[in-house]
């Protein structure tokens, strides 16, 4: 089953204008990660955020993490057309442990940057 | 380059079939996670493996198994393939576990036919 819920489900914008994806999840989580996937390729992790972390930035990302309403968005801000691609957002349950770790994935949201 | 790499990168058998899918994880990674992706299901996780031992459990198939072998890599085994088993096989690995970046391989795309 889906824990992650990434909305927009597709979002395309001009190059140079800034994206916004959003991911709700339904249980406690340690950590929540993003991940870009280019069509057919393998997944390329963006960035972690911890559960006690509201803000973290890496770059022209920006993810924040409310935990209240257990909701993420990620920011691509000033995009450009090789950030065209599916971007998902994995949660893992606050359950992990002892050597078991198990993300669970969003359906993704695909972006398309127009040059 | 996540330095997981996967092989075949590519596959195309019949239904009754069975394939290997091999993965050998990054340098140091204990952790090695598979997921399968498919249009419908999107990412769905299946099985995961730290030093050799079976630790985390997903949606995995009784016709589908996996191991870890004591040089780290992993094979996934999938038997009596259907139609609906096509999808994109990713194998991942990790340092360890919570709180880890988990780095994914490019995939194995299995097409049964």
């Amino acid at each position: 089953s889906q824990q992650g819920e990434e909305d927009p489900q597709a979002l395309s914008i001009q190059e140079g204008e800034n994206a916004t994806m959003n991911c709700s999840y339904k249980t406690s989580i340690n950590n929540l990660q993003w991940y870009r996937q280019n069509s057919g390729r393998g997944l390329v992790h963006l960035i972690l955020i911890r559960s006690n972390e509201r803000e973290k930035h890496s770059g022209r990302l920006r993810v924040t993490l409310d935990t209240s309403k257990k909701s993420s968005s990620l920011l691509i801000t000033a995009s450009r057309a090789a950030d065209t691609a599916s971007y998902f957002c994995a949660t893992d349950a606050l359950e992990s442990g002892a050597g078991s770790y198990q993300l669970t994935f969003g359906k993704g949201t695909k972006l398309s940057v127009i040059p | 380059d996540s330095g997981v790499t996967q092989t075949p990168k590519h596959l195309i058998t019949a239904t009754g079939q069975r394939v290997t899918l091999r993965c050998s994880p990054r340098s140091g990674d204990l952790s090695v996670y598979w997921y399968q992706q498919s249009l419908d299901q999107g990412l769905q996780f299946l099985i995961q493996y730290y030093n050799g031992e079976e630790r985390a459990k997903g949606n995995i198939l009784e016709r589908f198994s996996a191991q870890q072998f004591p040089d780290l890599h992993s094979e996934l085994n999938l038997s009596s393939l259907e139609l609906g088993d096509s999808a994109l096989y990713f194998c991942a690995s990790s340092v360890a576990g919570v709180g880890n970046t988990i780095y994914f391989g490019e995939g194995s795309w299995l097409t049964v036919v």
